[in-house]
This record gives C-alpha cells, sequence and structure tokens, in this order.
C-alpha cells in the first residue's frame, strides 16, 4: 500500500476563516512534507518533518502553522490567508534520510487539496 | 548551487510517435533522481527512481535512463492515455523539482 490520503478534496475559505488540511499514512514513513503547487508550476517545498519533528520550513509566512499529532498524520492550520494563497496543497511521505544512508527513497504523494481563498 | 531543469517545456505528439524527455541535474552528492507523472488537478504519480550512471528503468511505455548529468524519459509508441506532466525531482541535500514537461498524444 503506498496510499496517502487528504482531505478534504476541495477547500473553499474567507479570508478571515480558520480550516485545517489533513494528511494520513499507513506506510511507516518517518518524513512527512507540505507542497504547495500553483497551475502549470513544480510543487513548491514549504515544510519537511522528520521523526514529528519540524526540520524545513521555507520561510512559509505565519498564516501557514503545520502539525504532525504522530508518525501517521500532517495537520496544516491556515488562518487569515490571502487570495493568492489559492493553490493545490499536496502532502508526500516517505522514509526520512538517515545519517549514514547514502540513498533516498522515493517519496509518495496524495491526490492533495485544491483550496481556494475569497 | 543545486538545478534541475527539464526541456522541452511542451511535447505534442501523434499517437504511436517515439520521444524521449529530459532533465538536467546539478546536484552536490545526487542521492537519488526520481521520475513523476501528474494529471491535472491530481498529485504525482510515483514512476521511476534511479541511482547510478547507466542505470536503467522500464514500465509498459517508459523507460528512465540516467547519466552523470542528466536523465532521459524515452516514451515509446505513445498512447493518448500518456498525455500528463512528467516531472524530474533530484535528492541531494533535499528535494528539488524540476518545471516539468506537459505532454500531449494526439489521437
Amino acid at each position: 500500500d503506498t496510499e496517502v490520503t487528504q482531505t478534504p478534496k476541495h477547500l473553499v475559505m474567507g479570508m478571515t476563516n480558520k480550516k485545517s488540511l489533513k494528511c494520513e499514512q499507513h506506510m511507516g514513513h518517518r518524513a512527512m512534507y507540505w507542497y504547495k503547487q500553483k497551475a502549470k508550476k513544480p510543487p513548491e517545498l514549504m515544510f519537511v518533518y522528520s521523526y514529528e519533528k519540524l526540520s524545513i520550513n521555507e520561510s512559509v509566512p505565519s498564516r501557514f502553522s503545520p502539525e504532525c499529532p504522530n508518525s501517521s498524520l500532517l495537520n496544516l492550520h491556515l488562518h487569515a490567508l490571502q487570495p493568492e494563497d489559492s493553490a493545490l496543497y499536496l502532502c508526500a511521505s516517505r522514509l526520512p534520510p538517515e545519517q549514514g544512508r547514502h540513498l533516498n527513497t522515493e517519496a509518495f504523494f496524495g491526490q492533495g487539496t485544491r483550496l481556494t481563498v475569497v | 548551487e543545486d538545478q534541475v531543469t527539464q526541456s522541452p517545456e511542451a511535447l505534442r505528439l501523434q499517437e504511436g510517435e517515439s520521444s524521449s524527455l529530459n532533465c538536467s541535474y546539478t546536484v552536490s552528492g545526487l542521492r537519488g533522481l526520481f521520475w513523476y507523472r501528474q494529471d491535472p488537478g491530481k498529485g504525482p504519480e510515483f514512476l521511476f527512481t534511479l541511482y547510478s550512471a547507466g542505470e536503467e528503468k522500464e514500465k509498459e511505455r517508459l523507460k528512465a535512463t540516467l547519466t552523470k548529468k542528466e536523465s532521459f524519459l524515452h516514451i515509446t509508441a505513445p498512447k493518448p492515455e500518456d498525455s500528463a506532466t512528467y516531472l524530474c525531482a533530484v535528492s541531494g541535500n533535499q528535494f528539488y523539482f524540476g518545471t516539468g514537461t506537459s505532454l500531449t498524444v494526439i489521437p
């Protein structure tokens, strides 16, 4: 099973709303990622969690707040977003690059949440 | 500086017309090169992982190859259902995506 499940599939929210995106995987992957993808562009890395700890934050505005409550779940809390934050938000997971391990494994992606901020 | 460049940006093929997509990379300490397929509005679907120059992987009409500076995704006798964006990603210190090639296969 290489499934990463994201909910909801679609979300429309106002600029004053608070909402959360959810991601779940049961592959035992201890590295989980949030990406943002705009139309006709490649995915852009937002956050990386390794062993449930935030290891990379790519200078993302504080209106995006990630959370990793356990090794299977990843959340992205949204607050006071702007219309330009409308995008496809992707979650991915893989085995984390471990110290001394030379080769990295592939990441598996969810189907994404299509977010529209109005 | 680590870079990943894909070409062409867009490619239109007749059904059955074979071609290749290119992914050129500059990465300090390559720890894996990955090919993904992405359909509109969906998440990337994993296709192949390559680790060392000379390595090849095949799946149906797709074949991925790797040299020290680039990777090719060869598509043999494509069908309309192969139409998608093909993304290359490399893993060095971080995981970088190329800008993708949008492939359209015309019946």
